[in-house]
């Protein structure tokens, strides 16, 4: 099965632009979801089909994918956004995580 | 509102089986694939299988055959996993997910505490 690998960490400032990669072989090719995991909490579904968010989930928070690469972008970044990101897609009708980035605010 | 909620945390010995139930509440049970996703203390997401509570189908990584066993109940709305022959390795928080029709996990149990020690 495929593999989607994520940068283990990524920093940013409060009110700063921050983007995380996932990449994998034809990536761009299948559907990109990514998910916001804080600590002691369950995943939550941020973005879907690569750039849509669901109800309830702040406009700061959008997604693209293209060629070998999703990427997920937080503009304006808020300390209650410093959490773990996973990206996710489907490999063959299995469903593949990435590694996770942990997200520091700084 | 739409929710899963799973049962409590387990603490079991090496070659134990353990059960862990999720039931859904606010949406039809039957209409969406419950996936099964572990995470082992400080590491990522691992997929581990799917039912379909409409079929009873299931669908699983090999690396689990023969320890892995997924079923549901229409009747009272639950999903359940079990594995057995526990391994330390399989200390894990263990979470249901709803499927979403396109493909996303769009809503996640709280997640259930196995604990594997001797």
């Amino acid at each position: 099965s495929s593999e989607l690998t994520q940068p283990p960490s990524v920093s940013v400032s409060p009110g700063q632009t921050v983007s995380i990669t996932c990449s994998g072989d034809k990536l761009g090719d299948k559907f990109a979801s990514w998910y916001q995991q804080k600590p002691g909490q369950s995943p939550l579904l941020i973005i879907f089909q690569d750039y849509k968010r669901p109800s309830g989930i702040p406009v700061r928070f959008s997604g693209s994918n293209s060629g070998n690469t999703a990427t997920l972008t937080i503009s304006g970044t808020q300390a209650v956004d410093e959490a773990d990101y996973y990206c996710q897609a489907w490999d063959s009708n299995t469903p593949v995580f990435g590694g996770g980035t942990k997200l520091t605010v700084v | 509102q739409e929710q899963l909620v799973q049962s409590g945390a387990e603490v079991k010995k090496p070659g134990a089986s353990v059960r862990v139930s999720c039931r859904a509440s606010g949406y039809m049970f039957t209409n969406n694939e419950i996936n099964w996703v572990r995470q082992a203390p400080g590491q990522g997401l691992e997929w581990m299988g799917w039912m379909n509570p409409a079929s009873g189908t299931t669908g699983h990584p090999q690396r689990f055959q023969g320890r892995l066993t997924l079923t549901g109940d229409p009747s009272i709305d639950t999903a359940y996993l079990e594995l057995s022959s526990l391994l330390s390795e399989d200390t894990a928080v263990y979470y249901c997910a709803r499927r979403a029709h396109h493909d996303f996990f769009d809503l996640w149990g709280h997640g259930t505490l196995v604990a594997v020690s001797s």
